[in-house]
């Protein structure tokens, strides 16, 4: 399986400020997903990332807040914007190396607290 | 509509105790597919299992086993001899619907295990 890494791990930000998160996978992968999970929930599908073409956005998420890059097939960014205490949470990136059938494949986390 | 129901918030057990996690489903597709993840406390999702809806072999790995019945909707998982290192929370979801990249995850089950 695809070996994903994130940047930050962790941080602590102040209200009203953004932040990026990077996803960099070490293969090429079809599909990139973004997750937010809040403190002792279960994941939310934030949108999905495809190359080459706009993100897909959930109900509940939309681009201004959350918007996402996707440049090439092995590196994907999720910027959380006008933060605030309610954006405190764990985002996952996952990948799909094959297609809407596949296996997803999570990243190990971006601890986001804001204060 | 799509739906996984994990009832067991949270489960504690004594080292070398066997334990069952429960995971009902629901969805009137045929062809969907079933996962397990697991959640330790570093907050990286770990894959365990990925079981499509024409498959309803159970699979056993190691002290880990799955038992799938399509019958009564459920996709449970049951450690065998638990050790501490298994304490996390284990998440099942479902790949199922118009949307097949989309993951409907269950509220998760946190498993404690004690020496």
């Amino acid at each position: 399986s695809a070996v994903i890494s994130q940047k930050p791990s962790r941080d602590i930000c102040q209200r009203g400020t953004s932040l990026t998160i990077q996803c960099q996978v070490d293969s090429q992968v079809t599909m990139m997903f973004w997750y937010r999970q809040q403190p002792g929930q279960s994941l939310t599908l934030i949108a999905t990332a495809n190359q080459g073409s706009e993100a897909t956005y959930e109900s509940g998420f939309v681009i201004d807040k959350f918007p996402i890059s996707r440049p090439n097939l092995t590196f994907s960014t999720l910027t959380v914007s006008n933060m605030s205490p309610e954006d405190s949470s764990i985002y996952l990136c996952s990948v799909s190396e094959t297609g809407s059938t596949d296996t997803q494949y999570f990243g190990p986390g971006t601890r986001l607290t804001v204060l | 509509a799509q739906k996984v129901t994990q009832a067991q918030t949270e489960i504690s057990v004594v080292e070398k105790e066997d334990v069952t996690l429960d995971c009902v489903y629901e969805t009137r597709d045929t062809t969907y597919y079933l996962f397990w993840y697991k959640q330790p406390p570093s907050g990286e999702l770990v894959f365990l299992i990925r079981r499509n809806s024409f498959d309803e072999q159970n699979e056993i790995s190691g002290r880990y086993s799955w038992n799938f019945q399509k019958s009564t909707s459920s996709f449970n998982f049951t450690i065998t001899a638990s050790q501490v290192v298994d304490s996390a929370v284990y998440f099942c979801a479902l790949k199922s619907g118009y949307n097949f990249n989309k993951f409907y995850f269950g509220s998760g089950t946190k498993l404690n295990v004690k020496p």
